[in-house]
């Protein structure tokens, strides 16, 4: 069971480029979510999605675009590189009903925007 | 949605008992209190939630009071690997994204 699985682990873009990070879990969880961190600080909500087709917004959505055509998979597109989007990038999965103590996360994609 | 205060930081040394408050005034009828762990380089992960009184597990105790507008995460004996940020949350089991506060960076130290 790999539980979620994000890639890359490590990115380095330029400003203006665009790049999907990507998202799967195997546990046929209803919810996932896309949060970024920045240094000393805690995560912030990107977006998140209920089920295949449903995505809303969450904190932090501009420069960001999600969709979700799988239950499994819930990539997250940088459309044109940012410096502020340098972050760590992490996506969580969880059941329906769990609320705040099913969430399962990934690794984290660490990028850098130059 | 419950807002959580939480202190930056807490130092301490190994084998002392660490016990982390939480402030969330504002807290509705139906929301639990969670608490996440999240080492370095490394996404949160659940510790242990409570609704009210007291709820212990093999990693933590959580004692909640009856007006519920606090916690108190209780880690007995830490070691070093228990340096780590910690995260309280709150809200109910319909919520489809956590809301991550700062959270509370604890170093333990020998």
């Amino acid at each position: 069971n790999a539980g979620v699985t994000q890639t890359p682990k490590f990115q380095v873009l330029k400003t203006g480029q665009s790049m999907t990070l990507q998202c799967a879990q195997d546990m046929n969880h209803e919810y996932m979510s896309w949060y970024r961190q920045d240094p000393g600080m805690g995560l912030r909500l990107i977006h998140y999605s209920v089920g295949a087709g449903i995505t809303d917004q969450g904190e932090v959505p501009n420069g960001y675009n999600v969709s979700r055509s799988t239950t499994e998979d819930f990539p997250l597109r940088l459309l044109s590189a940012a410096p502020s989007q340098t972050s760590v990038y992490f996506c969580a999965s969880s059941l329906a009903g769990t609320g705040d103590r099913g969430a399962f996360f990934g690794q984290g994609t660490r990028l850098t925007v130059v | 949605l419950a807002k959580t205060t939480q202190p930056i930081s807490m130092d301490s040394y190994e084998g002392q008992e660490v016990n982390i408050t939480c402030s969330h005034n504002n807290i509705a009828t139906n929301d639990y209190i969670t608490w996440y762990q999240q080492f370095p380089s490394q996404g949160p992960r659940f510790i242990i939630q409570g609704y009210k009184t007291k709820v212990t597990n093999e990693v933590a105790s959580l004692f909640i009071p009856a007006d519920r507008k606090s916690s108190t995460l209780s880690l007995p004996r830490v070691s070093l690997s228990d340096t780590a940020v910690y995260y309280c949350l709150v809200g109910s089991t319909t919520r489809t994204a956590l809301i991550f506060g700062k959270g509370t960076t604890l170093s333990v130290s020998s």
